[in-house]
């Protein structure tokens, strides 16, 4: 089967660090996304990593283990308007057409408190 | 920057009911995709599309069918609205590429329903 797992909802203070993790098993394995998405708005492009490693982009980095099915987002400085949740999706098999499919996990909602 | 649009924000429908959710992006992408998102399952893929006139089934395309007659425009019609079909609606669009990033998707607003 294909499940991705992140933890529902998480709370932080402004100014700290957090990390939200994501454990994946599925058919296939093309990349991982993380995606952000303020109540109510769309989803938005945060990070892709498709190689094992750390992948730094200002306050966010975003981390993976093929190996070990899992990644992580490390969200540094917080501040109140990172209050949202985090979408991690992983590209699996391809449909016909040659794309490959996203599988999105449930998302965990991030509360930033003063 | 990418622009997806969908044609309405929220939306309130009868049993039966015969609903258009329409979806327009504005870069030439030749990737579209319909979502649902609901509490706790997170975005399961009713449709996607590759290029014109061609669909392939997502995960739950019971219910729904789509059309996309121009590249930047992909329909996701609801036949016979049922309960079970109040959700939020997500459109989004890819490119195609050599190389992940290239298949970022980016996501329109979102559509509300709320079949009564």
């Amino acid at each position: 089967g294909q499940n991705i797992d992140q933890p529902t909802e998480m709370t932080a203070t402004e100014g700290a660090i957090v990390q939200i993790n994501c454990t994946y098993q599925t058919s296939g394995f093309n990349g991982l996304f993380w995606y952000q998405q303020h109540a109510g708005e769309a989803p938005t492009f945060l990070s892709y990593n498709v190689l094992d490693g750390l992948e730094e982009k200002g306050r966010f980095s975003s981390f993976l283990s093929r190996s070990k099915g899992y990644s992580y987002l490390l969200l540094k400085e917080l501040q109140m308007k990172d209050s949202a949740s985090y979408l991690c999706a992983v590209r699996g098999h391809k449909f016909s057409g040659g794309y490959n499919k996203l599988i999105f996990g449930a998302g965990t909602r991030l509360a930033v408190h003063p | 920057d990418v622009k997806v649009t969908q044609s309405s924000r929220y939306l309130v429908k009868r049993t039966g009911e015969k609903v258009f959710l329409e979806c327009v992006q504005d870069m030439d992408h030749e990737n579209m995709f319909w979502y649902r998102q609901d509490p706790g399952l997170g975005l399961r893929l009713i449709y996607f599309s590759y290029d014109v006139k061609m669909k392939e089934k997502g995960d739950i395309p019971e219910g729904y069918s789509v059309s996309r007659e121009k590249k930047e425009r992909f329909s996701l019609i609801l036949e016979s609205a049922s309960t079970n079909q109040t959700s939020m609606y997500l459109c989004a669009s890819s490119t195609v590429g050599s190389s992940g990033t290239q298949e970022t998707q980016y996501f329109g607003p979102g559509t509300r329903l709320l079949v009564l």
